[in-house]
């Protein structure tokens, strides 16, 4: 069974450009998560999404936004970047069932680098 | 207030032998679990082991076990005999509340070094 799927792996912007990640889950999975992960402020969580819906949201500016498609695939972009956005975003899987030991699953991430 | 502290920013050990990795948590649910995952330099996050909060036994996963203290709120995670290929970060979270519709929060980490 393939894991999840993060597109690209590495990407280098400029300030005020806007960017978008992709990610697709484990077959099967409807549910994907997306964290940031910086050296200061370790693993923070952006959103969650379910069955095309938002079903959770982190304590992120509107310039973070995510989709979900109807084959459980999801996208998160980046609009005018600041130099702060500069981390490595990684995106979870998992089956949406809502248990506390539902356990995610996740990608090797996107390292974003904001010049 | 951090849900989740790690107060241990780095650790040695030697290979073979066994390490703790402290994990302390905040929380007033009497409904959370708690989870491990390492973190390699690929940078994937590598599900560990989980503990429920209403588990009686401490949670066991081959080499890796959980020292669960309800009361000290406290879940460390012990690697018994290390390898090099344990060196990585590690990381504690916790989902809090019984339906499971909070998302997982993690702590800041654990960069363990296994030095042969």
């Amino acid at each position: 069974k393939a894991g999840v799927t993060q597109t690209p792996r590495y990407l280098i912007k400029t300030r005020g450009q806007q960017v978008t990640l992709s990610c697709s889950p484990i077959s099967g999975h409807r549910s994907v998560s997306w964290y940031q992960q910086t050296p200061g402020q370790g693993l923070q969580f952006l959103f969650e999404y379910f069955s095309e819906t938002q079903r959770n949201k982190g304590n992120f500016p509107g310039r973070f936004s995510g989709r979900q498609f109807s084959n459980s695939r999801s996208e998160m972009n980046v609009s005018t970047l600041e130099l702060g956005d500069s981390a490595l975003y990684l995106c979870a899987s998992s089956s949406g069932q809502r248990t506390t030991n539902e356990k995610l699953f996740f990608g090797s991430g996107t390292q974003l680098s904001v010049l | 207030a951090q849900k989740i502290t790690q107060t241990q920013p780095g650790m040695f050990v030697q290979e073979k032998e066994a390490v703790t990795l402290d994990c302390t948590y905040d929380t007033s649910d009497q409904s959370y679990g708690l989870f491990w995952y390492k973190q390699p330099s690929s940078g994937e996050m590598i599900f560990l082991i989980y503990q429920g909060s209403y588990d009686e036994q401490n949670a066991t996963e081959g080499r890796y076990s959980l020292n669960f203290q309800k009361a000290r709120k406290s879940a460390n995670l012990v690697i018994s005999a290390s390898q090099l290929g344990d060196s990585a970060m590690y990381f504690c979270a916790m989902r809090e509340g019984p339906a499971g519709n909070t998302p997982l929060v993690f702590g800041k980490g654990t960069r363990l070094s296994v030095i042969a």
